[in-house]
């Protein structure tokens, strides 16, 4: 089993619309969960920690489900700047990062 | 805001060649890292270093590969023999703290594109 496994995609939207994807993560002792956002050839961005009880930043929203072992990112009123691939990370000790392979987002006019 | 940086934007060498990557992290940060991403694949972390050494390795960080900071700015990753393999986008990536939780963010530079041939 993959450590960080992603949907991926593509999630093709509509301008306006919600979309919502899911990672999963092997290792339970994990604490940490964060998505970042790449654009093509470009550096990994951070979009959002992840935090236990769930949180919010505009118009995303990243919650966790530590039994289940997954993270889930919601995108509301998709704009086109939203078109990118969405990465799960996975924080381990001493700051290991394992990235899933991301979930592309193809926001259409 | 402050970023990290990378140099080259993009490296050609031929097989065998040594080649080093070079970094400048965020100024206030005390953790630093390199990760590469094959082209059409996902990004794996190569190494993490903290206080003048490395604290993690993956299994990919085999002997060819070194790190250093060679002064109280620059992170290199050295490649001491390139293999058609190592062609790849590689990032470096710093952070203010770390613990055996991992719970910091890291910011990530813009790549290095290095291209064996």
């Amino acid at each position: 089993r993959k450590e960080v496994e992603q949907d991926p995609g593509p999630f093709n939207v509509p301008e306006g619309a919600t979309v919502a994807f899911n990672c999963t993560y092997s290792n339970s002792a994990s604490q940490s969960f964060f998505w970042y956002r790449q654009d093509c050839r470009k550096e990994p961005k951070l979009l959002m920690s992840v935090y236990s009880s769930g949180n919010e930043d505009g118009r995303f929203t990243a919650q966790l489900n530590r039994a289940s072992q997954y993270i889930s990112l919601l995108i509301r009123d998709s704009k086109l700047s939203d078109s990118a691939t969405y990465l799960c990370v996975v924080n381990g000790a001493w700051g290991k990062f394992q990235f899933g392979a991301g979930t592309q987002v193809v926001v259409t006019p | 805001e402050p970023e990290v940086t990378q140099t080259p934007s993009h490296q050609v060498t031929q097989m065998g060649q040594e080649v080093i990557l070079r970094c400048v992290p965020i100024s206030n940060h005390l953790y630093f890292y390199w990760y590469r991403q094959i082209l059409g694949q996902k990004v794996e972390f190569l190494v993490s270093f903290y206080n003048n050494e490395i604290s993690e390795k993956s299994e990919i960080f085999d002997d060819q590969f070194s790190v250093e900071r060679p002064d109280g700015s620059n992170f290199t990753l050295k490649i001491r023999s390139t293999k058609l393999e190592d062609s790849a986008m590689y990032f470096c990536a710093s952070n203010p703290g770390q613990d055996l939780l991992g719970g910091y963010e890291q910011y990530f530079g813009p790549g290095t594109r290095l291209t064996v041939t």
